[in-house]
């Protein structure tokens, strides 16, 4: 079964600095994804970015970008000048390309930011 | 922009009683999903519904829970003889054919007293 590890389980960030997440994984497969959620004091999980394995380039999107490394099955969060709205539980997540269509996700990273 | 839409926001439940939870999926998306979320904990898989059938289920999902989509748009999930565990925060999450991208509706918070 794939697991998903989330090591930083607090992150704090100055307003417009940049701080990266951590996330790793375990699978034996080689075809996934792997998907960013921010989950706000609202509680909805909102999709912020994702990462198809087959693909050497690294998602980006806006602010958001992702550091890939699929040798060492990594997959961190970077966000750039960070806003207080980005403010909020972020959750790493993987899904088989192959087996099932289901999101294992990771326990999370509380990220806060100083104003 | 499209969205999720999950009924009620809130419900709260006598142990012992049914509940049924409501979601209604983006126009075109064709998969379906039900997860929950412990309070402070991980959001856990439930159930993935696709064709009118389940096409997954984890141990969470017993023979007390259900998924149907009764009418071609609402998709429902219902727990029978609720337990004091099941108390959590239940998402919908619904998928576009080919997309691989799972969104969420809001959530119901379900509180078993």
């Amino acid at each position: 079964a794939q697991t998903v590890t989330q090591s930083q389980p607090e992150m704090s960030v100055q307003e417009a600095e940049t701080v990266t997440l951590s996330c790793t994984y375990d699978t034996s497969e080689s075809d996934y994804y792997l998907f960013w959620y921010k989950q706000p004091p609202s509680r909805q999980m909102i999709l912020v970015i994702r990462q198809e394995a087959y693909k050497q380039q690294n998602a980006t999107e806006n602010r958001f970008s992702v550091n890939f490394q699929k040798a060492a099955k990594s997959f961190s969060l970077k966000i750039s000048d960070s806003q207080l709205g980005d403010a909020a539980m972020y959750f790493c997540a993987y899904r088989s390309a192959s087996s099932g269509d289901k999101l294992t996700f990771g326990t999370g990273t509380r990220l806060a930011v100083r104003p | 922009e499209p969205e999720v839409t999950q009924t009620p926001s809130h419900q709260v439940t006598q142990m012992g009683q049914e509940v049924i939870l409501r979601c209604v999926p983006i126009s075109n998306h064709l998969y379906f999903y039900w997860y929950r979320q412990i309070l402070g904990q991980k959001v856990e898989f439930l159930v993935s519904f696709y064709n009118n059938e389940i096409s997954e289920k984890s141990e969470i999902f017993d023979d007390r829970f259900s998924v149907e989509r009764p009418d071609g748009s609402n998709f429902t999930l219902k727990i029978r003889s609720t337990k004091l565990e099941d108390s959590a925060m239940y998402f919908c999450a619904t998928e576009l054919a080919g997309s691989y991208e799972q969104y969420f509706g809001p959530g119901t918070r379900l509180t078993v007293t």
